[in-house]
């Protein structure tokens, strides 16, 4: 059974551009998390989707969003990039919203 | 307030010498404990989910213990390949909450 995806793997921008970062769960879960994790803040949830619809989102500016498709694959995004942004961007499916989370290789951030 | 955390954040061992990782947690109405592994700049790897006080899991030398306020990780006879760091994370019907981490460093 194929693990969680995320694409792409390294990512380098610049401060105030956008970014768009994809994760493609394993087969049969619906429900998608993402996580961002720095040296300092370890992991801070960001937000959970099911079915499409977000259940619980993380204390994180609006400038981080994020949406699930019909096919569980889920896309989050980052506009007005800024220094601080910088971090491994982890995303994990479960089969439910409370099953074990099981985690991608990640998208890690550069903002320059 | 609902919290997980870890200690020690930092373990240095040597090649076969046992020892055991803790993680607190004050979550109400816990529904699963979990332990994960993580290499550097990768996406943790599961372990173990644990869903009640009493309930052990072992896989090679890791066991995974759970009482109603901790979890230990014991590691038995640990080698160069355990070093990694050891995320715990705790589950209600909420969210999830992770702990910061035991980076474990095991020496030849």
């Amino acid at each position: 059974k194929a693990g969680v995806t995320q694409t792409p793997r390294y990512l380098i921008k610049t401060r105030g551009q956008q970014v768009t970062l994809s994760c493609s769960p394993i087969s049969g879960h619906r429900s998608v998390s993402w996580y961002q994790q720095t040296p300092g803040q370890g992991l801070q949830f960001l937000f959970e989707y099911f079915s499409e619809t977000q259940r619980n989102k993380g204390n994180f500016p609006g400038r981080f969003s994020g949406r699930q498709f019909s096919n569980s694959r889920s896309e989050m995004n980052v506009s007005t990039l800024e220094l601080g942004d910088s971090a491994l961007y982890l995303c994990a499916s479960s089969f439910t919203l409370r099953d074990t989370q099981y985690f991608g290789p990640g998208t890690r951030l550069t903002v320059l | 307030e609902d919290q997980v955390t870890q200690s020690p954040e930092a373990l240095r061992l040597q090649e076969g010498e046992s020892s055991s990782l803790n993680c607190s947690y004050t979550v109400s109405g816990l529904r699963g404990l979990f332990w994960y592994r993580q290499d550097p700049g990768k996406g943790p790897e599961f372990l173990f989910t644990l869903y009640s006080a009493g309930e052990e899991k072992e896989k090679e030398r890791l066991k995974a213990t759970l009482t109603k306020k901790e979890s230990f990780l014991h590691i038995t006879a640990p080698k160069p390949e355990d070093s990694a760091t050891y995320l715990c994370a705790a589950h209600n019907f909420n969210k999830f909450y992770f702990g910061s981490g035991t980076k474990l460093n095991v020496k030849p």
